[in-house]
């Protein structure tokens, strides 16, 4: 599986848009985009996956570059309730799928 | 729908012993794959298992063992503790083919003394 590129750490005020960007530049043809988040002590909780075409849903909404190169996370209205660890990861669309974590971007919301 | 289940949620070992742990998927769910999540290393692959068979290993010693029910809840083991099995164990359960997500448990946290 490809491997992914994080800021290790992002803070974003509460109200305002939270933009966490991920680098995939040697992601394949067949391989999806997910993101997950943790936070403190808890398991990971799926957020989104999309392997080209821009995806949304009730927790984000996911950009994919034309060249699938980089994505971006999008919080539209981050909360405290949102401060945690967001990993991205690239997996292959056919076999099983494990997850591989790297080291995630750690965002906190402030006041 | 329920989430995944796992049991228990702490745990105090003394070195030297072994532990079972246990993970209830989804329902529907065939894949169960396990983590383990340390400070130091972050979350690491041990195995998956999928319809009772393991499908995937991760780079862990064999003190560490998994199996799967025809039920697709799946155990896992840790024989001989040691100090540095501290950590928190997460499974995750998913319809185990390429494209779909994966759902974690909340984790159980072992401590070796």
């Amino acid at each position: 599986d490809a491997k992914t590129t994080q800021p290790p750490s992002m803070d974003c005020a509460e109200g305002r848009a939270a933009n966490l960007p991920c680098n995939h530049s040697t992601i394949s043809g067949n391989e999806y985009v997910y993101w997950y988040r943790q936070i403190h002590s808890q398991g990971p909780q799926y957020i989104i996956h999309g392997l080209k075409n821009n995806e949304t849903n009730e927790m984000a909404s996911l950009i994919i570059t034309e060249d699938r190169k980089s994505s971006t996370l999008i919080l539209p209205h981050a909360t405290l309730r949102d401060t945690a660890v967001y990993y991205c990861i690239v997996s292959s669309a056919g076999g099983s799928y494990i997850p591989t974590f790297g080291r995630g971007t750690s965002l906190i919301v402030h006041p | 729908k329920a989430g995944v289940t796992q049991t228990p949620r702490y745990l105090i070992k003394t070195r030297g012993q072994q532990v079972t742990l246990s993970c209830s998927p989804i329902s529907g769910h065939r894949s169960v794959s396990w983590y383990q999540q340390t400070p130091g290393q972050g979350l690491q692959f041990l195995f998956e298992y999928f319809s009772e068979t393991q499908r995937n290993k991760g780079n862990f010693p064999g003190r560490f063992s998994g199996r799967q029910f025809s039920n697709s809840r799946s155990e896992m083991n840790v024989s001989t503790l040691e100090l540095g099995d501290s950590a928190l164990y997460l499974c995750a359960s998913s319809l185990g083919r390429g494209g779909t997500e994966a759902f974690f448990g909340q984790g159980t946290r072992l401590t070796v003394v």
